[in-house]
C-alpha cells in the first residue's frame, strides 16, 4: 500500500459525459501527479500540483482539468468524454518537487467509455 | 523531449534464469533515473533510483541497475528471477532540471515456476 487513495476504481459511462477522478495523496505530500495509461500511448503525464497550485503540464487535453484543494487531495475532471479516453488513471505524490524525489502511485482508476 | 525507450516489450523465463531489461534515454544531459514495477493488479512502486554516484544501484527485491553514461542506457537486472518477479516493468527518466519523468512503455515479464 503506497498511502495513496484513488476513487472510484472503475468506472464505465458514455460519451459525452463527464466525470471526476478523486486522489488523496500520502500524509505530508505537497505534489500530485495525473497520469493516463493506454495501450497505445503507454503513461503520460498529464498535470501536476504542488500545494494547491499547478506546476506542470503536460499532454493533457483541453477537455480535461484538475484541482487541488485545500486539504491536498486532487480531482481530475473529465469532461465530453470520448471512446479513446478509455484509459487507466493513475495519481502519484511526492513531498516536495525536487527531482530526487520518489513518486508514490495509487491504484488508479480504470475509465471505460462507451 | 526527452524519450524512453524499453525494446523487450514481453520477456518470458524461468525460475532461477538471469534477467536483463533493456532501458535507452535520448538526452544527453544530466538524468534521472528510476525503475518501477507493477504487480498484477497493484500500483506502481518504485524498484530503484540514480541521481549520481555509484553508476550501479541497487534496488529492492534483489534487483539492480546500471547507468551507463555513452550508451544512454539504465538496464535492470537480477541474477535469478522467482515467480513473484512476474510483472510489468517501467523505465523513467527526468532531465534537464525537471522533476517529471518521462516514462518507458514498458515490458512484461513472466516467469514460469
Amino acid at each position: 500500500d503506497s498511502g495513496v487513495t484513488q476513487t472510484p476504481k472503475h468506472l464505465i459511462t458514455a460519451t459525452g459525459q463527464r466525470v471526476t477522478l478523486r486522489c488523496s495523496p500520502r500524509s505530508g505530500d505537497l505534489s500530485v501527479y495525473w497520469y493516463q495509461q493506454s495501450l497505445d500511448q503507454g503513461l503520460q503525464f498529464l498535470i501536476q500540483y504542488y500545494n494547491g497550485e499547478e506546476r506542470a503540464k503536460g499532454n493533457i487535453l483541453e477537455r480535461f482539468s484538475a484541482q487541488q484543494f485545500p486539504d491536498l487531495h486532487s480531482e481530475l475532471n473529465l469532461s465530453s468524454l470520448e471512446l479513446g479516453d478509455s484509459a487507466l488513471y493513475f495519481c502519484a505524490s511526492s513531498g516536495g518537487q525536487a527531482p530526487q524525489e520518489t513518486q508514490y502511485f495509487g491504484p488508479g482508476t480504470r475509465l471505460l467509455v462507451l | 523531449a526527452q524519450s524512453v525507450s524499453q525494446h523487450n516489450h514481453h520477456v518470458i523465463l524461468s525460475e532461477a534464469a538471469s534477467l536483463e531489461l533493456g532501458c535507452n534515454y535520448s538526452y544527453g544531459g544530466t538524468v534521472n533515473l528510476f525503475w518501477y514495477v507493477q504487480y498484477p493488479g497493484q500500483h506502481l512502486q518504485l524498484l530503484l533510483k540514480y541521481f549520481s554516484g555509484d553508476p550501479l544501484v541497487k534496488g529492492i527485491k534483489g534487483f539492480e541497475a546500471e547507468f551507463i553514461k555513452s550508451k544512454f542506457s539504465f538496464n535492470l537486472r537480477k541474477p535469478s528471477v522467482q515467480w513473484s518477479d512476474t510483472a510489468e516493468y517501467f523505465c523513467a527518466v527526468s532531465s534537464g532540471g525537471s522533476y517529471i519523468p518521462t516514462f518507458g512503455r514498458g515490458t512484461s515479464l513472466i516467469v514460469h515456476p
